[in-house]
């Protein structure tokens, strides 16, 4: 299937750990996102690579390191977990930064204990 | 940088209803308003997107509208059916990124 995949789906950790999800997207597309979704379900950008140049870097703190090993792949690590980190984190997919539909993952829901 | 409101969060109709949802944008220089339909334990997907260059777009029981003077975009959805019960996000889009309306939640009463 065409798609973006995301894993793990859920992730259960103790403050202070380190982290990582992995996103892969088998759509050809040349930019990948990293979005932040709320208990309130608000949906924040966190970053966008386009041909695996860092394109956005919103005020995300610096322990959330994106890292793109080639376009079909783009993974997100979180250093030293702190509470406020609980959501559920999105990885999409689209063809050029914007103008072109984004292409969602299943979501993966991180819960910091 | 942008700023996008939704309105109403919250949304309850009969089935066979109409459901209007709306959102207002900051950035004159947005040009590309999709709509995004998120179900129970699932990711956004896009139901219809509408650029500024159109005013009025419909996709049989969906529509969306543009007032780029006044900024502000609209979703109707016509014939309200139980599965269009989700969170629909709108977002404003410049040439850099989309920005996200705060969702709102519809509920279509059987």
């Amino acid at each position: 299937d065409t798609a973006v995949s995301q894993t793990p789906k859920y992730l259960v950790t103790q403050m202070g750990n380190d982290k990582s999800i992995k996103c892969e997207q088998n759509l050809g597309h040349d930019t990948m996102y990293w979005y932040k979704q709320d208990s309130k379900k608000f949906l924040k950008i966190m970053f966008s690579y386009n041909n695996k140049e860092l394109i956005i870097n919103e005020t995300v703190p610096n322990r959330f390191s994106p890292k793109s090993p080639d376009k079909a792949h783009l993974n997100l690590h979180i250093n030293s977990l702190e509470l406020g980190d609980s959501a559920v984190y999105f990885c999409a997919s689209s063809q050029g930064l914007t103008y072109n539909e984004q292409f969602f993952g299943p979501g993966t829901r991180l819960t910091v204990l | 940088g942008e700023n996008v409101e939704q309105h109403p969060s919250t949304l309850s109709v009969q089935e066979g209803d109409s459901a209007v949802i709306k959102c207002t944008y900051s950035d004159s220089a947005s040009n590309y308003f999709p709509w995004y339909k998120q179900e129970l334990g699932k990711g956004p997907q896009l139901i219809i997107d509408i650029r500024s260059n159109v005013g009025e777009k419909k996709d049989q029981r969906i529509a969306v509208t543009l007032n780029k003077t006044a900024k502000h975009f609209s979703l109707h959805i016509t014939e309200t059916q139980p599965e269009d019960s989700a969170v629909y996000f709108c977002a404003a889009g410049s040439a850099r990124q989309l920005t996200f309306g705060s969702g709102t939640q519809l509920t279509v009463l059987p």
